[in-house]
């Protein structure tokens, strides 16, 4: 079946650790995103690639890293410089394309919580 | 820059019919999507408007009005499973591959 998953669901870790959250797509898509979802926030985007090798910043991306060395894969670091990590995540892909064909398609999330 | 506004929350009970607005301030809109997303789950795609006029799904339609800058998801015959949160979203001409999100209007609706 084709989709996108992010694991793990559920991460804990302390804070001034680095953590990495997966997110993998087998949908041949060329487009990858990473949103932070806090309460009554909405989607708010951190980073996102158009094409392997290439991404660019997206609103909040201040403590955070992304690589996109591969299509299916685009991994997110929260680093220690990002101040308040503790959120829901959720990783999408898409075409890329314009319009209707930008359907985007979103993993189940990572909850990370900083303690 | 942009801006999306729509109402934090919307109440109904089930059969009814309700109407959850947008509306944004964006340079170089190119469309407006909606998503709808359940409690501690992953948002998904309902309708795309490119043009002014009204799309229909099923129980769902989307309507655009690009000269007043505004949209509305229509949600017919409410069942209980359509409480969830309602996202609109815009597509930019100058970046068309990303979307930026409203906060999202939170459904309930009461059998």
């Amino acid at each position: 079946d084709g989709g996108i998953t992010q694991s793990p669901k559920y991460l804990f870790r302390k804070e001034g650790q680095n953590v990495t959250l997966s997110c993998e797509q087998n949908l041949n898509h060329d487009a990858m995103y990473w949103y932070r979802q806090d309460p009554g926030q909405g989607l708010r985007l951190i980073y996102y690639s158009q094409i392997v090798n290439d991404f660019q910043k997206g609103d909040i991306a201040e403590g955070y890293s992304v690589s996109r060395e591969k299509k299916e894969s685009f991994p997110l670091t929260v680093t220690s410089a990002q101040k308040n990590p503790t959120a829901f995540y959720l990783c999408a892909s898409s075409t890329g394309l314009a319009g209707a064909y930008n359907e985007q398609f979103f993993g189940p999330g990572t909850r990370l919580t900083v303690l | 820059g942009q801006s999306l506004e729509q109402p934090s929350e919307v109440t109904a009970v089930e059969g009814a019919i309700v109407q959850i607005n947008c509306t944004y301030q964006t340079s170089g809109f190119y469309g407006l999507s909606w998503y709808q997303q359940h409690d501690g789950g992953a948002p998904t795609f309902l309708s795309y408007n490119g043009l002014d006029g009204l799309e229909e799904t099923g129980r769902f339609s989307s309507f655009l009005s690009r000269s007043d800058s505004y949209g509305y998801l229509l949600l017919q015959e409410l069942q209980m499973k359509d409480s969830a949160s309602y996202f609109c979203a815009v597509t930019r001409g100058s970046t068309l591959g990303r979307l930026y999100f409203g906060r999202g209007t939170q459904l309930t609706v009461w059998p």
